[in-house]
């Protein structure tokens, strides 16, 4: 399996225009989580997913961001329009709830970063 | 004013020591916890689990000890090796879907 993809990988943007993060988990995989990491405030969970159904986006910084799950192998999440303090590394993560754990052990991409000039 | 980062607790060992990597949660329902190494440039991989219901696991070269009446965690890993260098991160959860992630510990092994 090649894992959670994530694309793009860096994107620099000007504030004001729309970005739009994009995920492939991995099949099979029922939930997706979407983290971003900064140093101010470490790993966040924004939003996650289970069989494409948005379950808690309380994480969601405001308006300007949204995330959308259209099928079981696609995520989006958008930020419009973009700010400079949205500059980040975006995690999408994967995971199915293991059948010996009862939990779920997410399986991270590599991330995309963002800078919002 | 001057906004501040996160202070990552930092840990430098010399290659072939034992490293101890600490981390305090801080939902004493949290009933199920996980360790993430962080590459730079990467996303956090698996290391090792634990359910409340234990105190200690073992992996390979890796030790999980979870004190939960001080809402306690670490990881032991023997032998540190050049390629252990990361951060370190543990996680918390209480569903067993959401998780939440400590501030990370950077391990420098010193070769």
């Amino acid at each position: 399996d090649a894992g959670v993809i994530q694309s793009p990988r860096h994107e620099v943007t000007e504030m004001g225009q729309e970005v739009t993060l994009r995920c492939k988990p991995i099949s099979g995989h029922d939930y997706l989580f979407w983290y971003r990491q900064t140093m101010m405030r470490g790993l966040e969970l924004l939003i996650y997913f289970n069989n494409n159904v948005p379950i808690d986006d309380s994480g969601m910084p405001e308006d300007r961001f949204s995330a959308k799950m259209p099928n079981a192998s696609f995520s989006t999440l958008k930020i419009q329009p973009s700010e400079p303090r949205d500059s980040a590394v975006y995690f999408c993560a994967s995971s199915r709830v293991g059948r010996r754990s009862g939990a779920n052990v997410l399986t991270f991409g590599a991330g995309s970063r963002l800078t919002v000039l | 004013g001057e906004s501040v980062g996160l202070h990552l607790p930092t840990l430098s060992v010399q290659e072939g020591d034992n490293s101890i990597i600490n981390c305090a949660y801080s939902n004493s329902a949290s009933d199920y916890f996980i360790w993430y190494k962080q590459e730079s440039g990467k996303g956090p991989q698996f290391i090792i689990d634990i359910r409340s219901n234990m105190d200690k696991r073992q992996g390979q070269r890796v030790t999980v000890l979870l004190n939960k009446t001080v809402k306690h965690l670490s990881l032991q890993i023997a032998a540190t090796q050049p390629g252990d260098s990361a951060v370190y991160f543990c996680a918390e959860s209480r569903t067993g879907n959401q998780f939440y992630f400590g501030t990370g510990t950077s391990l420098t092994v010193i070769p």
